[in-house]
């Protein structure tokens, strides 16, 4: 069984400011890892994912997660925040041996930038 | 290539009818997977279908139907309406060529019962 779980519903950072958006997850077997945005009225927008090849995974619009087993973790993690950052951002797990497994989504995390 | 995409984009409908929501698949994708999205539950998986087969189910009434056709165009039905059924339809689609469960989501349906 798999699950995941990101702390903290509702996140505030200043303009400028480091991201940190915290992912834990739960797999009894490899898993395969992805973080989600998601623009208010829009679908979910991949961002980067771990795939068992590179722990540290680079994305789109500057994010990158560190996947980490002995923490069972997989932050996400941005330098700078920008206003255009403000989002929604869902962290996701699947088993990494069959592709016939439903993805598990985490309750998201709102990600606020303050000017 | 074009993204997912799912017609129509806002609905609103009233207590006891029903609703049929439509999702194209990326081209080359034969897998196609709905989710519910609420404020208060999150995203819920609905089911997934691969080549016309529903291979995938969540915990949700047999009010929740869907079906996929063989250009692997996906359409749920949603029958009874309830006014908890109000929310953010999500369809995603994924090659399995690529082996890594990657999901390409649509742009959702806003379904509000009234």
């Amino acid at each position: 069984a798999q699950s995941v779980t990101q702390l903290g519903s509702h996140v505030s950072v200043s303009e400028g400011a480091l991201v940190l958006l915290r992912c834990n997850y739960s797999s009894s077997v490899p898993p395969y890892l992805f973080w989600y945005v998601q623009y208010p009225n829009q679908g979910l927008q991949l961002l980067l994912k771990y795939t068992s090849a590179a722990t540290l995974v680079k994305g789109i619009n500057g994010f990158e997660a560190e996947f980490k087993k002995s923490e069972t973790s997989f932050h996400l993690t941005k330098p700078s925040a920008h206003m255009s950052d403000a989002a929604e951002y869902f962290c996701a797990v699947t088993p990494g041996y069959s592709s016939a497994s439903k993805i598990i989504f985490g309750s998201g995390t709102r990600l606020s930038i303050r000017p | 290539k074009a993204g997912v995409t799912q017609t129509p984009r806002y609905l609103i409908k009233t207590r006891g009818q029903q609703v049929t929501l439509s999702c194209s698949p990326i081209s080359g994708h034969r897998s196609v997977s709905w989710y519910q999205q609420t404020p208060g539950q999150g995203l819920q998986f609905l089911f997934e279908y691969f080549s016309e087969t529903q291979r995938n189910k969540g915990n949700f009434p047999g009010r929740f139907s869907g079906r996929q056709f063989s250009n692997s165009r996906s359409e749920m039905n949603v029958s009874t309406l309830e006014l908890g059924d109000s929310a953010l339809y999500l369809c995603a689609s994924k090659s399995l060529l690529e082996g890594t469960d990657t999901q390409y989501f649509g742009p959702g349906t806003r379904l509000t019962v009234l």
